[in-house]
């Protein structure tokens, strides 16, 4: 079956313009992970759903940060006025009820100029 | 031990060799260890959930051991393939859903 697919895998932004990253997980899957990977890092934890509800959110860097799962499938990272240090891959994952394992998408490649 | 550390950062290794690299993690608080292999280009892929201390998993010529009493866990690659060359990430899970990564091994396999 499908694994988890994000769009784009690349996005080029200018300081300032709003971007929206999608990511679609495996179907059925209720538990929905976003993370951050800078640049000679590891991802960072940024936000996690159950079904539709944001459940943790401790780990968005600012308030221009979103994220949203309205039908708690699909869901979509906003980042508004973009920086330079908001440049990085940006992870999704999904997970079954039955499991621990987490499942990666490829990630978006977000380059702010 | 605060957050999940992994060495060393990048390995180079001869094809045929085998070789070994490391998590270490705080062990307090601990749910579950995860390693992933992640290839340039693709999605993280999931090697191996480890729960209990003395775990030990397997998964072809790949296989991990924890210790979740002094916060390690080793990963071994026998026999290393071209194909084996990837980054190495572990996690830690604790008492959130979010997982707490190190920075990864890169391992570079040499014909």
């Amino acid at each position: 079956g499908a694994g988890v697919s994000q769009s784009p895998r690349y996005k080029v932004a200018k300081r300032g313009q709003d971007v929206a990253l999608r990511c679609d997980p495996i179907s059925g899957h209720v538990s929905l992970f976003w993370y951050q990977q800078a640049l000679g890092q590891g991802p960072e934890f940024l936000t996690y759903f159950q079904n539709e509800a944001q459940l943790d959110k401790s780990g968005l860097p600012s308030d221009r940060f979103f994220a949203e799962r309205p039908e708690g499938s699909v869901s979509t990272l906003k980042i508004q006025r973009t920086q330079q240090e908001d440049s990085a891959v940006y992870l999704c994952a999904s997970r079954g009820r039955a499991t621990d394992t987490q499942y990666f998408g490829p990630g978006t490649r977000l380059t702010v100029l | 031990i605060l957050n999940v550390e992994q060495s060393p950062q990048s390995l180079h290794v001869q094809e045929g060799d085998s070789t070994n690299f490391t998590c270490s993690f705080p062990s307090s608080n601990f749910y579950a260890l995860h390693w992933y292999r992640w290839e340039t280009a693709k999605s993280p892929e999931a090697l191996f959930v480890m729960t209990l201390n003395g775990d030990e998993k397997k998964k072809g010529r790949i296989s991990a051991t924890l210790n979740t009493k002094e916060g390690y866990s080793y990963l071994y690659i026998k026999g290393s393939q071209p194909e084996d060359s990837a980054t190495y990430l572990c996690a830690r899970a604790g008492g959130a859903d979010g997982l707490t990564f190190g920075k990864g091994t890169h391992l570079i396999i040499q014909p």
